[in-house]
């Protein structure tokens, strides 16, 4: 079946450490997301990629970084940057053009040790 | 700017009681509008979704909402609660074709 791998499930970061969270589908689809869920806050968006080399600043991007090497990955490296890390993260991806729904993967939650 | 508000954080109904969920966006041109579940420690899953035609949305699960352009809303209804349709909700639109907005989402709790 079609969808989305989100590795590892949980994360643990050490104060200055880059860590790095894998996004994976075989959904073909062209367009990928990376949220951020807090508690209250809902989902905010990270980073966004609409094709392959290429991809935008979301709404909290400070602290993070992404590449899009391939069409398959998408993966995120939450940088020594970021003071405020502990979260829930989600990828997605979609279509392009908006009216399809987008597909989440399972989810990663990084704590600080 | 778009806009998604979910009215009510926390809604509490009775095994068989009627689930009204809210949601009002901002939007200078249709939106398309999504409704999210989520079981916890798990991703979202799509309940409905409008973008345009009729509508009244069906979806997943006995879950139906209705987009009502005048009253800029997309409201969340099943007829009969049940025991596992206690999870968190989100309301989404998408208007520029990119990335999606949420709502803060609401936790529906079900008693029997």
């Amino acid at each position: 079946d079609g969808g989305i791998t989100q590795s590892p499930k949980y994360l643990f970061r050490k104060e200055g450490q880059n860590v790095t969270l894998s996004c994976e589908q075989n959904l073909n689809h062209d367009a990928m997301y990376w949220y951020r869920q807090d508690p209250g806050q809902g989902l905010r968006l990270i980073y966004y990629s609409q094709i392959v080399n290429d991809f935008q600043k979301g709404d909290i991007a400070e602290g993070y970084s992404v590449s899009r090497e391939k069409k398959e990955s998408f993966p995120l490296t939450v940088t020594s940057a970021q003071k405020n890390p502990t979260a829930f993260y989600l990828c997605a991806s979609s279509t392009t053009g908006g009216k399809q729904p987008q597909h989440f993967g399972d989810g990663t939650r990084l704590s600080i040790l | 700017a778009q806009s998604v508000t979910q009215l009510g954080s926390h809604v509490s109904v009775s095994e068989g009681a009627l689930v009204l969920l809210r949601c009002n966006y901002s939007s200078s041109v249709p939106p398309y509008l999504f409704w999210y579940v989520q079981y916890p420690n798990q991703g979202l899953q799509l309940l409905l979704k409008y973008t345009t035609g009729a509508t009244l949305v069906k979806g997943i699960n006995g879950f139906e909402a209705e987009f009502k352009k005048s009253e800029t809303s997309f409201h969340l209804t099943k007829p009969s609660a049940h025991m596992s349709d206690a999870a968190e909700y989100f309301c989404a639109v998408n208007q520029a074709g990119t990335a999606l907005i949420f709502g803060k989402g609401t936790t529906l709790s079900v008693s029997s």
